[in-house]
């Protein structure tokens, strides 16, 4: 079975402050492909970051960094100093390798940042 | 400026009326999605294509319709058929083809929010 968990279903936080983001995944599938969205008021999802399977390495993107952890099946995203335009809806997707027609997204994590 | 354009934004349905939604990418892309997107839930796949005269159906295609007549347009049309139709339907792209599975990332477009009356 392929699952995505994101349990925290709304973070608020005040400006500066840092937050975690929590993915947990699920899959059979030796090869896949993580990734994470970002969805603003505007609706449309932007793409932040694909991770495969082979690469436990973090990653830093100015005020963005991620943690995959193969062990724990996990792909939490951090936003350090959050800033009021980080306020969005951020999905984790799974995509494996051999069904990959299909991506499977978690319920999306809603932020706010307050000023 | 590369990307996928839905039209219209918003629309609004009476019940028992079939509605069409625009989907047009210059992306050059092969594959193309269909997502449901209601209050609180993640993405559900309606229908998806890898290539032109050729789609699949998804997890909810009950009531959907589609077609790929183009290489650039994936029009997605909801049904009378469909009991509840009201929600924001996302339309995406990826590279495919190639022979190779797709491990791409997808790109999306801004999204029609339906509403039926």
């Amino acid at each position: 079975a392929q699952k995505v968990t994101q349990a925290q279903t709304e973070i608020s936080v005040v400006e500066k402050e840092d937050v975690t983001l929590d993915c947990v995944y699920e899959t059979r599938d030796t090869t896949y492909y993580l990734f994470w969205y970002k969805q603003p008021p505007s609706g449309e999802l932007v793409f932040l970051i694909r991770r495969n399977s082979f690469d436990e390495q973090n990653e830093i993107s100015g005020r963005y960094s991620w943690n995959f952890q193969k062990s724990t099946s996990s792909f939490n995203f951090t936003i350090t100093a959050s800033q009021v335009v980080d306020s969005a809806v951020y999905f984790c997707a799974l995509r494996p390798l051999y069904n990959f027609n299909k991506f499977y997204f978690g319920s999306g994590t809603k932020l706010n940042v307050k000023p | 400026d590369g990307g996928i354009t839905q039209s219209p934004k918003y629309l609004f349905r009476k019940e028992g009326q079939n509605v069409t939604l625009s989907c047009e990418q210059n992306l050059n892309h092969d594959a193309m999605y269909w997502y449901r997107q209601d209050p609180g839930q993640g993405l559900r796949l309606i229908y998806y294509s890898q290539i032109v005269n050729d789609f699949q159906k998804g997890d909810i295609a009950e009531g959907y319709s589609v077609s790929r007549e183009k290489k650039e347009s994936f029009p997605l049309t909801v049904t009378s058929a469909q009991k509840n139709p009201t929600a924001f339907y996302l339309c995406a792209s990826s590279m495919g083809g190639s022979g190779t599975p797709d491990t791409g990332e997808l790109f999306f477009g801004e999204g029609s929010r339906l509403t039926v009356l």
